[in-house]
């Protein structure tokens, strides 16, 4: 099962930030949280990661709590290719079968002009 | 460029057939997966391998086979002891050395008429 908890979907205004909040309260000390986004009939893209600190790159910023049992994804400006099913994951970042993703249904993000 | 290719992109299948769809990646990754998708649903592990010669058994597996007989390609044939193989077929590959994400193939959409 998926150990991530995301809301079913969610919309933004173009030109806009888009908050996506995942929770994962049972995430362990070695274990990464993982975005990745798949638009419709496409293989899922690689979006970014974290274990502890916040992290930044082209694409968004992954905000995760003290606490690490939540985070929130940051697409900064939302645009409509924005549009996208995103998946939040937490696995472990090396080897063996623990580093498999166990994807959950994800949180739907529909951009609109 | 480096990347994951998936082929065909779309199959049609008659019952009682078996199917073989392609995966090669020239990322030199060392492990390999095999996802299905049903509609409005995540993605559900078939089989994975880490290692040339060698793969395992992932959540439905069941009706699936596999070989990984060089690193760059990961074939999945769908034989007819699967009951319901109509789905969208993700692979994806990944170094098993560090916290890198996964790189996903474009998909292969299998109908059975």
């Amino acid at each position: 099962d998926a150990k991530t908890t995301q809301p079913p979907s969610m919309d933004c205004a173009e030109g806009r930030a888009a908050n996506l909040p995942c929770n994962h309260s049972t995430i362990s000390g070695n274990e990464y949280v993982y975005w990745y986004r798949q638009i419709h009939s496409q293989g899922p893209q690689y979006i970014i990661h974290g274990l502890k600190n916040n992290e930044t790159n082209e694409m968004a910023s992954l905000i995760i709590t003290e606490d690490r049992k939540s985070s929130t994804l940051i697409l900064p400006h939302a645009t409509l290719r924005d549009t996208a099913v995103y998946y939040c994951i937490v696995r472990e970042g090396y080897g063996g079968s623990q580093g498999n993703l166990i994807f959950g249904k994800g949180t739907k993000l529909s951009v609109k002009p | 460029d480096g990347g994951i290719t998936q082929s065909p992109k779309y199959l049609f299948r008659k019952e009682g057939q078996n199917v073989t769809l392609s995966c090669e990646q020239n990322l030199n990754h060392d492990a390999m997966y095999w996802y299905r998708q049903d509609p409005g649903q995540g993605l559900r592990l078939i089989y994975y391998s880490q290692i040339v010669n060698d793969f395992q058994k992932g959540d439905i597996a069941e009706g699936y086979s596999v070989s990984r007989e060089k690193k760059e390609s990961f074939p999945l044939t769908v034989t007819s002891a699967q009951k319901n193989p109509t789905a969208f077929y993700l692979c994806a590959s990944r170094m098993t050395r560090g916290s890198y994400g996964y790189t996903f193939g474009s998909g292969t959409r299998l109908t059975v008429v």
